[in-house]
């Protein structure tokens, strides 16, 4: 079936560094995007999203990039933290059929652990 | 505000028994979800509720029944555990509307045990 991988289980960098986490997507129908931390005994927590029709979206030190032509999608953080440290999650909605909507029905990634050294 | 709550927070269980995991939201989502996630892995989806009163399986319904017992509230239940059912369960929340795709807002987990 169709999924969502990450090219990198791990990504260790230094505070104030900036950090970049890649995810590609397979399914050329998918319309939204999510990226979630989570850090230990956690649920995910939602940091930011993109709809296809955007190829970038910022928020506070987080930007998103959609490159929907080769299927790929980043999470880059300014200025990591350690308090950045977590593993770090990309999901994809399919949009199911002209019109429909899956509700919500999120295929997620494996993961990418990101460690941040002081 | 407490947003997604679960319970309980651990638990285990031995082969056979049976178990309600239970969930709350108050964020007046319309969506929930149930979700396991094992080791080194992302999250499946289990069961969801597009709705107050309609549910329908996800990726890895197979042993689990749910109930959307009204809007604030999903339950799963595991009517005979099994040690493959170990994993740690997250429900969710969302507003799914004619806008579009809205984030889904996640508890803390349960971590369920079978022994």
């Amino acid at each position: 079936g169709e999924s969502v991988g990450l090219h990198l289980p791990t990504l260790s960098v230094q505070e104030g560094d900036n950090s970049i986490i890649n995810c590609a997507y397979s399914n050329s129908a998918s319309d939204y995007f999510i990226w979630y931390k989570q850090e230990s005994g956690k649920g995910p927590q939602f940091i930011i999203d993109i709809r296809s029709n955007m190829d970038k979206r910022q928020g506070q030190r987080v930007t998103v990039l959609l490159n929907k032509t080769v299927k790929h999608l980043s999470l880059q953080i300014a200025a990591t933290q350690p308090g950045d440290s977590a593993v770090y999650f990309c999901a994809e909605n399919v949009k199911l059929g002209a019109g429909g909507t899956s509700y919500g029905k999120l295929t997620f990634g494996q993961g990418t652990i990101l460690t941040v050294h002081p | 505000n407490a947003g997604v709550t679960q319970t309980p927070k651990f638990q285990v269980l031995k082969t056979g028994q049976s178990m309600t995991l239970q969930c709350a939201q108050d964020m007046n989502h319309n969506s929930m979800y149930w979700y396991r996630q094992d080791p080194g892995m992302g999250l499946r989806l289990i069961y969801y509720s597009a709705s107050e009163g309609t549910t329908d399986k996800g990726e890895v319904p197979n042993g689990y029944n749910v109930s959307r017992l009204n809007k604030r509230e999903f339950s799963l239940r595991l009517e005979s555990a099994a040690p493959s059912q170990t994993s740690v369960y997250f429900c969710a929340s969302s507003f799914q509307g004619a806008s579009g795709n809205q984030p889904q807002h996640f508890g803390d987990g349960t971590r369920l045990s079978i022994l």
